[in-house]
């Protein structure tokens, strides 16, 4: 059964970088079929997408963060890694991350792909303070 | 890339029906499949509904998804009290940007 768990410092300065880190346990980064995503929530407000990777390197960002965000994968360490720069009190979240799944489906003969996060980690609060 | 809209809150008695509706566009909800996540209180997200109407194995049947046009909905039947969370509506858009619903909290009487 594959487990996410974030971690990474609870507290960052404004203006520094925020880095959290996720590792994979009871499966592999290095799958063709799994995207490796980031979701924040600040506290009593909704879910925020903020992007993902592929083990290929491939990103996806939110454009509302893209400027200010990085997302790596680490294959030798079975990790990814979320850095956010310039960060202000309006970063201050429970941050998630989260397997999404790549399945191949059909309708009427057409072939797609969909996605959902079927794995998610438990969370970890980040706190932007000085 | 717009955030999807759901109604803010639900409320219904044990042993009824609730829907919860989700609202997008032709780029995002017409286009794309749509997932859905219950968030009980103070845990993660879990997947619910995706593919717009698969339940995930150990998702009871009481719960049902559906999707027409720009639309999606989410029914739970034979409301209990261990259904009331926060229920969050998602997809992707023509860039495969992923965007979530503002989120729906049950309140179960």
């Amino acid at each position: 059964q594959m487990q996410l768990q974030e971690s990474g410092p609870g507290l960052v300065k404004p203006s520094q970088t925020l880095s959290l880190t996720c590792s994979v346990s009871g499966g592999s980064v290095n799958n063709d079929n799994s995207f490796w995503s980031w979701v924040r929530q600040p506290a009593g407000k909704g879910l925020e997408w903020i992007g993902r990777i592929h083990t290929t390197g491939s990103t996806k960002y939110n454009p509302s963060l893209k400027r200010r965000v990085t997302i790596s994968v680490h294959t030798s360490r079975n990790q990814f890694s979320l850095k956010l720069s310039s960060v202000t009190a309006a970063d201050t979240a429970v941050y998630y991350c989260a397997r999404d799944l790549r399945v191949r489906g059909y309708t009427y003969g057409y072939g797609y792909y969909y996605y959902y996060m079927d794995v998610w980690g438990k969370g970890t609060s980040v706190t932007v303070s000085s | 890339q717009s955030m999807l809209t759901q109604p803010p809150s639900a409320s219904a008695t044990p042993g009824q029906r609730v829907t919860i509706s989700c609202s997008g566009g032709s780029s995002d909800i017409e286009t794309n499949p749509v997932n859905w996540y219950q968030q009980l209180p103070g845990t993660a997200p879990k997947l619910l509904i995706y593919r717009n109407n698969q339940r995930p194995s150990g998702v009871p049947d009481r719960f049902s998804g559906s999707k027409s046009g720009t639309s999606a909905s989410l029914a739970i039947n034979g409301l209990q009290s261990e259904d009331e969370a926060d229920y969050y509506c998602a997809t992707w858009d023509d860039s495969l940007i992923g965007v979530f619903g503002g989120g729906t909290k049950l309140t179960v009487l």
